[in-house]
């Protein structure tokens, strides 16, 4: 089966500090995509950042990066100068050639002024 | 464009009623899903169509559950005789068929069933 675990279910972050958030992920496909989604208090879920698993490089958007060890399934996020914006559950997703995207139980990030 | 709307955001309801929800999907977006998310917990996949066909349907989609897309468009999802293990809230998303196909989310019905 495919799951997707994030082990730290609350994280604090100093504004324009850096936080990792973890995501591990268990799989026997090759194939498949990984993502981070955000979802702020009482708002919608966002798109933070993608992954191809066939991609080597790592993922950057601005701010945010992740780091893919696909042999350790591993696909943290990486939030450089936090600001009091980023405050929201953070979501780490996984997708094969199929539509059932696997969600873990999410990360609260609280960022201190 | 407005992104994937969602209607009614909020919803109460006793036990054994039946409830609807609507999604409007990104226009230009032929793929929509429906996720159920509780409290504490990620979104969990129901279902999706790809235009008007409903493609995949998981375990967790029970005979009360029924969801339509009827002209490819905007999809309903209905709850016959609700139960308060129906409590959630649930997150319709959107994705073109290429790709990484990104879901883009709705901002959801919240549903509490007394």
């Amino acid at each position: 089966a495919q799951t997707v675990t994030q082990s730290q279910p609350e994280m604090s972050v100093q504004e324009a500090e850096t936080v990792t958030l973890s995501c591990t992920y268990d799989t026997s496909e090759s194939d498949y995509y990984l993502f981070w989604y955000k979802q702020p208090p009482s708002r919608q879920m966002i798109l933070v950042i993608r992954q191809e698993a066939y991609k080597q490089q790592n993922a950057t958007e601005n701010r945010f990066s992740v780091n893919f060890q696909k042999a350790a399934k591993s696909f943290s996020l990486k939030i450089s100068d936090s600001q009091l914006g980023d405050a929201a559950m953070y979501f780490c997703a996984y997708r094969v050639n199929n539509n059932d995207m696997r969600f873990g139980a999410g990360t609260r990030l609280t960022v201190k002024p | 464009d407005t992104g994937v709307s969602q209607d009614p955001r909020h919803k109460i309801t006793k036990r054994g009623q039946n409830v609807t929800f609507r999604c409007d999907p990104i226009s230009e977006h032929n793929r929509l899903y429906w996720y159920r998310q509780t409290l504490g917990q990620g979104p969990e996949f129901l279902t999706y169509f790809q235009n008007e066909a409903q493609l995949e349907k998981s375990r967790l989609l029970s005979d009360r559950f029924s969801a339509e897309r009827p002209k490819g468009s905007f999809s309903t999802l209905e709850i016959q005789r609700t139960e308060q293990g129906d409590s959630a809230m649930y997150l319709c998303a959107s994705s073109s068929t290429g790709g990484a196909r990104v879901k883009y989310f709705g901002p959801g019905t919240r549903l509490t069933v007394t």
